[in-house]
């Protein structure tokens, strides 16, 4: 069954650090490139962050440029996303996700979503 | 950065309508452009992708069509469980993608 299981979220206080993960199975792992998705609350969907499939090129989106890392372990076929100096406006569901063919493309696979809070 | 706009941003309608939302992207995106559905709680699911290529298990009476910057998807006659929040993202700009801003469909 291909899946994907997020982990890692939390309550932090602002300027307060967080790793989440990502655990796939079902697919090889290694042969896609993953992104991260977030969707504040009562808020639409923004893109985070794109991992190729071998790690060799990140890309963020503007609002969390500088502060967020991307990275992958393919041999554990997991995904990470290291949040460093979060603030309010990080508040969000993060979800990983999953492109839907090896070059690229649209995003059938994401996970359950993990639930990211920063407040005092 | 490419932006797409979606509309309306919200919609009510009844259970056989046929119903269509507009995404228009700032720019040309040769149909790189996919369509989630997204419930209460849960993740989005893929609906259609390349514009009108229908993502496996996913009802016929789903459609999208367009080109250049404008597309729609459709729902020929509404059920209950469509009812739902819809988003239309391009990948075009590899890898940043962008969505738009969702349609809620409710029940009129």
């Amino acid at each position: 069954q291909v899946q994907l299981v997020e982990s890692g979220g939390g309550v932090v206080q602002p300027g307060g650090s967080l790793r989440l993960s990502c655990a796939a199975s079902g697919f090889t792992f290694s042969s896609y490139g993953m992104h991260w998705v977030r969707q504040a609350p009562g808020k639409g969907l923004e893109w985070v962050a794109f991992i190729r499939y071998d790690g060799s090129n990140k890309y963020y989106a503007d609002s969390v440029k500088g502060r967020f890392t991307i990275s992958r372990d393919n041999s554990k076929n997991t995904l990470y996303l290291q949040m460093n100096s979060l603030r309010a406006e990080d508040t969000a569901v993060y979800y990983c996700a999953k492109e839907t063919e090896p070059t690229g493309g649209a995003f059938d696979i994401w996970g359950q979503g993990t639930m990211v809070t920063v407040s005092s | 950065d490419i932006q797409m706009t979606q509309s309306p941003s919200s919609l009510s309608a009844s259970v056989g309508d046929r119903v269509t939302i507009t995404c228009r992207a700032s720019q040309g995106i040769s149909n790189s452009l996919a369509w989630y559905q997204q419930k209460p709680g849960k993740a989005p699911k893929l609906l259609l992708y390349a514009a009108s290529r229908l993502e496996s298990g996913v009802p016929s009476r789903f459609s999208g069509s367009g080109s250049g910057t404008d597309y729609t998807l459709t729902i020929s006659s509404l059920q209950p469980e469509d009812f739902a929040t819809y988003y239309c993202q391009q990948y075009y700009s590899t890898p940043l993608y962008t969505f738009g801003q969702g349609t809620k469909l409710e029940i009129k």
